[in-house]
């Protein structure tokens, strides 16, 4: 059972457009962190988000952790085909194991 | 240091054959883990290690299922009499527990097609 939700499932958009991914779940996370996993490899880790309503930024990526810690959200602006990928949030449950959401599949088309 | 190294990266098998897979994390981490993934969904975990021991399984993992990490180094994942609903990317991860909110490393899988 996944305790994350992730949306949108699948988007599909055109080079230069800005899109916002979400991760939500009914829960208090201690910490979140987002992964890319591109065809035929292992996801790679992107970011860690701790605090409630930090928000970090990779070039252009923008990750956000809600301010009561059970929402994060990943903005991208001006989108290129090299962000085409399977995007995964993660959160630690018990012991030491991250479950992971069912991922948004983005598709960025030249 | 290459990162994590999973064989083999493809394997077809009829149902009912066993199959193993090995995973070679990074040297110096001290935690390994197995997670499954299927098409357009996040990886499920499986089980974990912290050096040789097992300290967690999943639901998942049924009793066709073992895996062992005899020396606390490398990994293997053994899959008994297969079904078709075994099919699937098996991926092995390892981190350090002395870093805080340790990132999984991601090996890039083997994919298990039983026919």
């Amino acid at each position: 059972t996944q305790l994350l939700e992730q949306s949108p499932q699948f988007l599909s958009i055109q080079e230069g457009e800005n899109l916002t991914v979400y991760c939500n779940s009914s829960s208090v996370f201690s910490s979140l962190q987002w992964y890319r996993q591109e065809p035929g490899e292992g996801p790679v880790l992107l970011v860690t988000v701790v605090t409630g309503g930090e928000v970090k930024k990779l070039k252009r990526l923008t990750f956000q952790f809600g301010d009561a810690r059970k929402d994060s959200s990943l903005h991208i602006t001006a989108a290129q085909p090299g962000d085409t990928g399977l995007y995964l949030c993660a959160r630690g449950t018990s012991g030491s194991r991250l479950t992971f959401g069912e991922g948004t599949q983005l598709t960025v088309n030249p | 240091d290459t990162g994590v190294s999973q064989n083999p990266r493809h394997k077809i098998t009829k149902r009912g054959q066993n199959v193993t897979f090995r995973c070679d994390p990074i040297s110096e981490h001290n935690r390994l883990y197995w997670y499954r993934q299927t098409l357009g969904q996040g990886p499920e975990f499986l089980t974990y290690f912290q050096n040789e021991a097992q300290l967690e399984k999943s639901r998942l993992l049924s009793d066709r299922f073992s895996a062992e990490r005899p020396k606390g180094s490398f990994s293997t994942l053994e899959i008994q009499r297969t079904e078709q609903g075994d099919s699937a990317m098996y991926l092995c991860a390892s981190s350090w527990t002395g870093t805080v909110n340790s990132p999984l490393h991601f090996g890039n899988g083997t994919r298990l097609t039983v026919t």
